[in-house]
């Protein structure tokens, strides 16, 4: 089975801070990999997504950082604020596999402190 | 929740109960997903269709049934024989040339 592994489980962070959330994957096919977020009682929402073909993508206060050669792949979140609480999923897939269907992390329940 | 609607938010189910959770987009998307979410735990997949009257097997398919009759519509049934059902489900949508997900609000499902 496919496999995406997240870290760490649980992050507390203090307001301002930076958030780093990490992801490693096994299958090399992967070329598309998005983090998505989650507030309690809701579904998960795109956050943002990056391609293999990039070191880096920005958006914000959000920047993922991806590492072909390792097969990972970070969540940084700057200057984090109290309403950034919420679970963070990676995830990946293979255009043209089974639909493009995504593999998911297994979560990160992030905390920020006033 | 970008035009997909699950319902209920909360259902209840008795023990050798089948229940069905609905889900209905207005996106005109083509691919349809189940997902489960346990407390602590990452999303699984349990159904997938990516076209009207055709559904695939996910991950932890066991339990579960589905049917896509219509584009608009993928409900899921969870069976008796899903001797664990407590989770939180999900279900998403994806156009055929996005690999972008659209997720529901979720149905949390309970056993009494």
């Amino acid at each position: 089975q496919q496999q995406v592994k997240q870290s760490p489980q649980s992050l507390i962070v203090q307001k301002g801070g930076i958030s780093i959330i990490n992801c490693a994957y096994e299958n090399t096919a992967f070329d598309y990999f998005p983090w998505y977020q989650q507030f309690p009682g809701k579904g998960p929402a795109l956050l943002i997504a990056i391609r293999p073909d990039v070191s880096e993508k920005k958006e914000g206060r959000f920047t993922i950082s991806f590492n072909k050669s390792a097969k990972q792949f970070s969540l940084h979140i700057m200057d984090s604020q109290p309403g950034d609480s919420a679970t963070y999923f990676c995830a990946a897939s293979q255009k043209g596999n089974a639909g493009n269907m995504l593999t998911f992390g297994g979560g990160t329940r992030l905390m920020v402190k006033p | 929740d970008g035009g997909i609607t699950q319902s209920p938010k909360y259902l209840f189910r008795k023990e050798g109960q089948n229940v069905t959770l609905s889900c209905e987009q207005n996106l005109n998307h083509d691919a349809m997903y189940w997902y489960r979410q346990d407390p602590g735990q990452g999303l699984r997949l349990i159904y997938y269709s990516q076209i009207v009257n055709d559904f695939q097997k996910g991950d932890i398919a066991e339990g579960y049934s589905v049917s896509r009759e219509k584009k608009e519509s993928f409900p899921l049934t969870v069976t008796s024989a899903q001797k664990n059902p407590t989770a939180f489900y999900l279900c998403a949508t994806r156009s055929v040339d996005n690999e972008k997900l659209f997720f529901g609000s979720g149905t949390q499902l309970s056993v009494l």
